[in-house]
């Protein structure tokens, strides 16, 4: 079967940087998604990767590993309204959209 | 408005009620997007729509009714629902479906709640 496995939840300090690690075994690979997710709120896309290496936008990175099927979302500077949660998802391919459960990211001062 | 708008945001319904969810979208997408959000649980995609065209149904109880009258809408039909069906509904769009890199837009959700 398919599976996205992502740690459920992760405590970090705000001005501190955190890493939320997203592992993957899926029917092919056509790209990894990153989305944020306040509570209550849509998920809004934070990042795409489909070639390894670190991508980089500002306080927020993300990595891929297709040989080890890895990703990880890398947050700098943590500012309070980081706090969310950090969905990983990946196209396989048949271009299906697999989703982990999510990260929820708490941030304290 | 822009982006993706859902109504209501919250619902309360009897399982003998019979009710609709609606989708717009304001981003010039072909596809649309149906999906249920429950606690501690991966996204569930529920239908597909692309080009008004139903592409994408996984196994969803017939208590779920999709319409798509036109590219920048969609409505989700619930009838006899149950108390597990209650959860965060999310509709999402993207430019066209199946492309690698096509990027789904979410909507804020309606949290519904079945007593």
């Amino acid at each position: 079967g398919q599976n996205i496995d992502q740690p459920t939840e992760m405590t970090a300090t705000e001005g501190a940087i955190v890493q939320i690690n997203c592992t993957y075994q899926t029917s092919g690979f056509n790209g990894l998604f990153w989305y944020q997710q306040h509570a209550g709120e849509a998920p809004t896309f934070l990042s795409y990767n489909v070639l390894d290496g670190l991508e980089e936008k500002g306080r927020f990175s993300s990595f891929l590993s297709r040989s080890k099927g890895y990703s990880y979302l890398l947050l700098k500077e943590l500012q309070m309204k980081d706090s969310a949660s950090y969905l990983c998802a990946v196209r396989d391919s048949n271009y299906q959209l697999i989703w982990g459960a999510g990260t929820k990211l708490i941030i304290k001062p | 408005e822009t982006g993706v708008t859902q109504t209501p945001r919250h619902l309360v319904m009897g399982m003998t009620n019979k009710k609709s969810l609606k989708c717009e979208q304001h981003l010039g997408h072909n596809a649309m997007y149906w999906y249920k959000q429950s606690a501690k649980k991966p996204l569930e995609l529920m239908f597909v729509y692309s080009l008004e065209e139903r592409v994408e149904n996984n196994s969803v109880p017939s208590r779920f009714s999709p319409e798509c009258p036109n590219s920048s809408h969609l409505f989700l039909h619930l009838h006899t629902l149950q108390p597990e069906d209650s959860a965060l509904y999310l509709c999402a769009s993207s430019q066209a479906f199946g492309g690698a890199a096509d990027t789904q837009y979410f909507g804020p959700g309606t949290r519904l709640t079945v007593l």
